[in-house]
């Protein structure tokens, strides 16, 4: 059974810093990965997209790599701001299934 | 475009109360999901329609969990005798097929007391 671990849980980080959230998983047989953003009470926001033929995807200061064989992906968050505050969600759709398979998230604080 | 739809917002059932949760999806898209997102934790899928056809409900906790999309496109996710450990955000995400990007909707909070 696939299972998504993403560490660290909670960060906290002064504006401007440039940050790295973690993502592992334990079956390296996966279709694609995505990371997601959630804000307090609402639903999640696909950020990226990582077709498991891939290594990165970027979209604007966002940039995300995918390590398919050591079961490892990155979200790196350049220049951070505080309306980046959020939790990051990390999640892969296996081979076999349909679903997502989602790990716990990091919450991230990027205080002015 | 209108994205994922999801009422209510919010729900406080008293435990033993049978709740409905409705989704609407993106128009166009043959693949639904609905997951359970307990308090500070990530998403836990629940079920999977293609179409009109659940494909996949290996996630539903249990018997009291039932989940239908009739037509091919609204879907209710229906909780008879509700516990307090069915308290927890439901969200419903869409897709246009298999392997695609899944949108979803904002979630439906439920609470039973």
């Amino acid at each position: 059974k696939q299972e998504v671990t993403q560490i660290p849980a909670a960060l906290s980080v002064p504006e401007g810093e440039n940050l790295v959230l973690n993502c592992s998983f334990t079956d390296s047989a996966i279709y694609n990965l995505q990371w997601f953003r959630q804000d307090p009470g609402k639903g999640l926001t696909s950020l990226l997209l990582i077709q498991s033929s891939q290594r990165e995807q970027t979209s604007g200061r966002l940039n995300a790599s995918l390590d398919k064989s050591s079961g490892r992906s990155t979200l790196y968050i350049a220049a951070s701001q505080p309306g980046d505050s959020a939790t990051y969600l990390c999640a892969v759709k296996d081979n076999a299934g349909n679903m997502l398979t989602f790990g716990g998230g990091t919450r991230l604080m990027v205080k002015p | 475009g209108a994205g994922v739809s999801q009422s209510p917002r919010y729900k406080v059932a008293k435990r033993g109360q049978d709740v409905a949760l409705r989704c609407d999806p993106i128009s166009g898209h043959v693949s639904l999901f609905w997951y359970q997102q307990a308090l500070g934790q990530g998403p836990e899928f629940l079920t999977y329609f293609q179409n009109e056809a659940q494909l996949d409900k290996s996630g539903l906790p249990s018997d009291r969990f039932f989940a239908e999309r009739p037509e091919g496109s609204v879907s209710t996710l229906k909780i008879q005798r509700t516990q307090q450990e069915d308290s927890a955000v439901y969200l419903c995400a869409s897709s246009p097929g298999r392997g695609r990007e899944q949108y979803f909707g904002p979630g439906t909070r439920l609470t039973v007391t």
